[in-house]
């Protein structure tokens, strides 16, 4: 059974700090390690991906893999208000099948 | 990346009733998947629609309950058959873009009374 765990939360943040959200997976074969952001009544958006080793910059945004540890996180600098959301850590392996964790909480305090 | 029209965006239905939920995509995919979302709850995959064959399906799901076509690669339909309020959850359709990630439809909020 593949499984993804995530905090969950919630995780409370002031305006401006940097929020850390957690993330492990248990299928060493896994390749593709993606971040949605969830907002309450709404679909999932892909905000970051990552495929390989290290750190992956997007903007604000920072995704982070480990495959050895088997860990991938997602850093929010100079988190806003608009930030707060759910926030889902999704694995997929070679069968192209996405498995969720089931997400963590974010409020940004303003 | 793809972008994908799903409806209905919402229905309430009676139980023991069906409900046929659409997906158009506005380019051809080969990777089209199903998920459903329990209130409060992460996504959970039903199963991966496959153009031209019949779906393959999670564990703990079944065609006679969650029949998925496929006729071509831009579209596809979700029924969520003989409903219970158990069936009450948001539906979702997703696409596999090509190094890029997974895009998701809209959602089809259902509610079963």
């Amino acid at each position: 059974q593949k499984e993804v765990e995530q905090n969950s939360g919630p995780l409370s943040v002031p305006e401006g700090a940097i929020a850390s959200l957690n993330c492990t997976y248990s299928d060493r074969g896994s390749q593709s390690f993606f971040w949605y952001r969830q907002y309450s009544g709404k679909s999932p958006e892909l905000i970051m991906s990552i495929y390989s080793n290290g750190d992956k910059e997007d903007g604000r945004f920072t995704a982070q893999l480990n495959k050895a540890s088997q860990y991938v996180s997602l850093l929010i600098r100079d988190s806003q208000p608009s930030d707060s959301a759910t926030y889902l850590c999704a694995v997929s392996s070679s069968n192209y099948k996405l498995t969720f964790g089931k997400g963590t909480l974010l409020t940004v305090n303003p | 990346s793809a972008v994908i029209s799903q409806k209905p965006s919402r229905d309430i239905c009676q139980r023991g009733t069906s409900l046929t939920i659409q997906c158009q995509v506005d380019s051809q995919v080969t990777m089209m998947f199903w998920y459903r979302q329990q209130p409060g709850q992460s996504l959970t995959l039903i199963a991966t629609a496959n153009q031209g064959s019949e779906a393959t399906y999670e564990s703990g799901f079944v065609i006679d309950k969650f029949p998925i076509s496929r006729p071509n690669l831009t579209f596809s339909t979700l029924t969520v058959s003989n409903m219970s309020p158990e069936d009450s959850s948001i539906y979702l359709c997703s696409v596999a873009n090509e190094g890029y990630g997974y895009t998701f439809g809209s959602g089809t909020r259902l509610t079963v009374v």
